[in-house]
């Protein structure tokens, strides 16, 4: 049972470009998240997906997309990478009902230059 | 909307110290308050949880009381080691449209020195 995992750890882009940020889980949970934290911030909702076929906008939304692929799986798309996307990314899954506990990943460390 | 607000750190304490991490919200309804930890390179780790008033959430030595009535749930643990250096973040629940989120704070850095 490996939670959840994410995949790059590191990454470093230069401006304009792109890429995805992968995100799965394998405790049967219906919601996924993905937050950015950025330091003195706290972590902020970028896009939520409640159950598989659903997302939904955050807090900080802009220049990104999701895609809820399944049930397991939620990608974060960066289609046009700005330096103002520097900050390190999580993803999370939660199970409904239980108390809205939710499960983060490791991180991915993204670099914008 | 729903917040929280936690008190800035740095903390920095001895070993075998008392330890206090102040955290209020605003919200409507009766949320769920959780607080989560964050080692080192690591992702979050709930460390406690309360879903209604009165209720305390408690895990590793470490306890918070859901008050209602001062809209608080400070974190406390009565003599904190090395090993608990880390981030602390008050979190709470935040239902809309049948979807559940969590709004948190902006975090507590804890240096606990031997």
């Amino acid at each position: 049972n490996a939670g959840v995992t994410q995949t790059p750890k590191f990454q470093v882009l230069k401006t304009g470009q792109s890429m995805t940020l992968q995100c799965a889980q394998d405790m049967n949970h219906n919601s996924m998240y993905w937050y950015r934290q950025d330091p003195g911030m706290g972590l902020r909702l970028i896009y939520y997906s409640a159950s598989e076929g659903t997302t939904d906008k955050g807090e900080v939304p802009n220049g990104y997309n999701v895609s809820r692929l399944n049930k397991r799986e939620f990608s974060l798309r960066l289609e046009s990478a700005a330096p103002s996307q520097t900050s390190v990314y999580f993803c999370a899954s939660s199970a409904r009902p239980q108390g809205y506990e939710q499960y983060f990943g490791p991180g991915t460390r993204l670099t914008v230059t | 909307g729903n917040s929280v607000t936690q008190m800035e750190g740095p903390v920095t304490l001895s070993e075998e110290a008392f330890l206090t991490i102040n955290c209020t919200y605003t919200a409507t309804g009766y949320p769920s308050l959780f607080w989560y930890v964050q080692y080192p390179g690591e992702g979050l780790q709930l460390l406690l949880k309360a879903t209604k008033a009165d209720d305390k959430g408690s895990n590793k030595g470490f306890e918070a009381t859901y008050r209602k009535e001062t809209t608080s749930f400070h974190l406390e643990k009565g003599s904190v080691q090395v090993s608990d250096s880390a981030v602390y973040f008050c979190a709470l629940s935040d239902i809309k449209g049948g979807s559940e989120k969590l709004v948190f704070g902006k975090g507590t850095k804890l240096t606990v020195n031997p």
